[in-house]
């Protein structure tokens, strides 16, 4: 069983709704990644935290410790937000990151 | 642009070939990383090099063989591959290796098919 479990596991949305995609996870963490992956391969890192919340645009990342659990919001979704999103946890036993299996999100016009 | 480049994108070879993947990062970052996409898989860590020092070999079969010749270069030589190594093959590039409040840095990947 991975260390670290996604949901749902695919994803469809009308433009302009509000996403959420969670993320759990086993283990004693020290920070928890989320990454977005665009068709075509290339990764990028879009937010890293250890606790409470973090805000860029109009994304949304929010973590609770006690209950390891995370969520990625994404508010007035774009269909140019149509990627895999990747939850990546830091466990407190290692420095390699642990991977969940990706979500992947389909925003139509 | 991320910084990291992966060459080449894509590469298709049989079970007999030898090829080399390679990244190179400007980012002035010391740890690079190889790590492998499978369908339906979560990304695997390969290899780790820090400062040029390799400090982790994920349980890799021998037929992917690593160098790290300086800090902002990293190659992942490839020999005798099976058709189960088709996969994307990403690198990335941190900081340090061991920090954990650092964000990874990736390159667009390698798309690679073994027939």
């Amino acid at each position: 069983k991975n260390e670290v479990e996604q949901s749902p596991q695919n994803l469809t949305a009308q433009e302009g709704e509000f996403i959420t995609i969670n993320c759990s996870y086993s283990v004693g963490i020290s920070a928890l990644h989320w990454l977005q992956q665009h068709p075509g391969g290339g990764i990028v890192s879009l937010f890293m935290l250890s606790s409470g919340k973090k805000k860029h645009g109009r994304l949304i990342a929010t973590i609770n410790i006690q209950e390891k659990h995370s969520s990625l919001h994404i508010t007035a979704s774009h269909p140019r937000d149509s990627a895999v999103y990747i939850c990546a946890v830091h466990s407190n036993s290692g420095y390699a990151l642990n991977f969940g299996k990706g979500t992947s999100l389909l925003v139509t016009p | 642009e991320t910084g990291v480049t992966q060459t080449p994108r894509h590469l298709v070879m049989g079970m007999t070939n030898k090829k080399s993947l390679k990244c190179e990062q400007h980012l002035g970052h010391n740890a690079m990383y190889w790590y492998k996409q499978s369908a339906k898989k979560p990304l695997e860590l390969m290899f780790v090099y820090n400062f040029k020092e390799q400090t982790e070999n994920n349980s890799v079969p021998s037929r992917f063989s690593p160098e790290c010749p300086n800090s902002s270069h990293l190659f992942l030589h490839l020999h005798t591959l099976q058709p189960e190594d088709s996969a994307l093959y990403l690198c990335a590039s941190s900081p340090a290796e061991g920090i954990h409040n650092e964000k990874l840095f990736f390159g667009s990947g390698t798309q690679l098919s073994v027939l």
